[in-house]
């Protein structure tokens, strides 16, 4: 039974670029939740996917966005990237109707130079 | 959501029960426990839930006081591979909305 994948796992981008994170659910999950890690802190929800839609938002600019295709998988976008974008960004699985438990992938370490 | 307060951090003896306190004393009646961990750099690991009894799995088991404001985690037999920063998250139950607030949570030192 494979877990949460997220693809790359290490990343380095210059300021102003625009990157994209991508999470393959739990199997026999349908729900995507992003979160970002700083150095030291604990995570930190950016949004949530669920039928393709965007259900949940944290407190995270514009420049985040994300999507989910039919499969469940899910994409995270980061454009005009700032130094501070630099953290680990995890990617969590559930499913909607079910018990809702959050399982984790391994996260993609993104470094804004 | 309600609050949790945790220690930053505790040991423990290899082979001894560590016992991780939680503080929620703003929980509501429909706001479960979540504990997770993370071991360093990696993705944060479900450990367990629970609503007001206590619960076991095969990783731990989840003491919650009987007014809920507070609850414990324990591992039995810890061992070095044990240490990691423990979070204790209280959010609504099944389907209960998304998103997960993490605190600063506990780091556990496991020690031969």
């Amino acid at each position: 039974d494979a877990g949460v994948t997220q693809s790359p796992t290490h990343l380095i981008k210059t300021r102003g670029q625009q990157v994209t994170l991508r999470c393959s659910p739990k199997s026999g999950h349908d729900t995507v939740s992003w979160y970002q890690q700083a150095l030291g802190q604990g995570p930190q929800f950016i949004f949530q996917y669920y039928e393709e839609e965007e259900r949940q938002r944290g407190n995270f600019p514009d420049r985040f966005s994300g999507h989910q295709f039919p499969n469940y998988s899910s994409e995270l976008n980061v454009n005009a990237l700032l130094l501070g974008d630099s953290a680990l960004y995890l990617c969590a699985s559930s499913l909607f109707s079910g018990s809702d438990t959050q399982y984790f992938g391994p996260g993609t370490r993104l470094t804004v130079l | 959501d309600a609050k949790t307060t945790q220690p930053p951090s505790m040991d423990c003896a290899e082979g001894r029960a560590a016992n991780l306190p939680c503080n929620h004393s703003t929980i509501s009646g429909n706001e479960y426990v979540y504990w997770y961990r993370q071991i360093h750099s990696q993705g944060p690991q479900y450990i367990i839930h629970g609503l007001k009894n206590n619960e076991t799995n095969e990783m731990a088991s989840l003491i919650i006081t009987e007014d809920r404001k507070s609850s414990t985690l324990i591992l039995p037999h810890a061992t070095l591979r044990d240490t990691a920063v423990y979070y204790c998250i209280v959010r609504a139950g099944p389907q209960g909305g998304g998103k997960l607030i993490f605190g600063q949570g506990t780091e556990l030192s496991v020690k031969p």
